[in-house]
């Protein structure tokens, strides 16, 4: 059964820090991981997806990497804003059963101005 | 359009009422989840519908019954249900070709408190 963990629980850095959210997975067959962010009683924003076959994704400010061999992905966050703070989730799809995703606990970031 | 909508975004019911979770999307994705989420939890995987047909069933209980009319339609019955179901319905969609699934996308939710 894949287990997914994200550590920290919580973090709260001032603003223009850079910094980086962690994911460790136990089943390293996966498909993909996706990020995604979280506003309070909203629904899930898809930031990156990264194929199995990749070992990294860019968007803006954003950069996530993924270590199959590990069972680790990291989202990289640069120069962070007040408009960052979110809870941040990470979810994996494994080979065997793809049409499910497991997702961590998230990482709720605050960054302070 | 990349965008997944759900109605209603609040709903409020006794455990005698029957009522029903609406979500559509455009995007022309053929599979679609339901989710659902307590509060400082991640989603729970609740069902999978791939070409209009359910292929998982996360053991949910019968109380909540799933349906997908068409590829941009998905709706969730509710009947009976206990307070503990109170918590956020999450819709997701994404492409799939066979057993290939893709990126999901989310919509905002519908808040459910169950009396």
């Amino acid at each position: 059964k894949q287990e997914v963990t994200q550590i920290p629980a919580a973090l709260s850095v001032p603003e223009g820090e850079n910094l980086v959210l962690n994911c460790s997975f136990t089943d390293s067959a996966i498909y993909n991981l996706q990020w995604f962010r979280q506003d309070p009683g909203k629904g899930l924003t898809s930031l990156l997806l990264i194929q199995s076959s990749q070992r990294e994704q860019t968007s803006g400010r954003l950069n996530a990497s993924l270590d199959k061999s590990s069972g680790r992905s990291t989202l990289y966050i640069a120069a962070s804003q007040p408009g960052d703070s979110a809870t941040y989730l990470c979810a994996v799809r494994v080979n065997t059963n793809a049409g499910k995703s497991t997702f961590g606990d998230g990482t709720t970031l605050t960054v302070k101005p | 359009d990349t965008e997944v909508t759900q109605t209603p975004k609040h709903l409020v019911m006794g455990m005698t009422n029957k009522k029903s979770l609406k979500c559509e999307q455009h995007m022309g994705h053929r599979a679609m989840y339901w989710y659902k989420q307590k509060a400082k939890k991640p989603p729970e995987l609740m069902f999978v519908y791939s070409y209009e047909k359910l292929s998982i069933n996360e053991s949910v209980p019968s109380r909540f019954s799933p349906e997908c009319p068409n590829s941009s339609l998905l709706n969730l019955h509710l009947h009976a249900l206990q307070p503990e179901d109170s918590a956020l319905y999450l819709c997701a969609s994404s492409q799939v070709d066979l057993i290939i699934y893709n990126e999901q996308f989310f919509g905002p939710g519908t808040r459910l408190t169950v009396l």
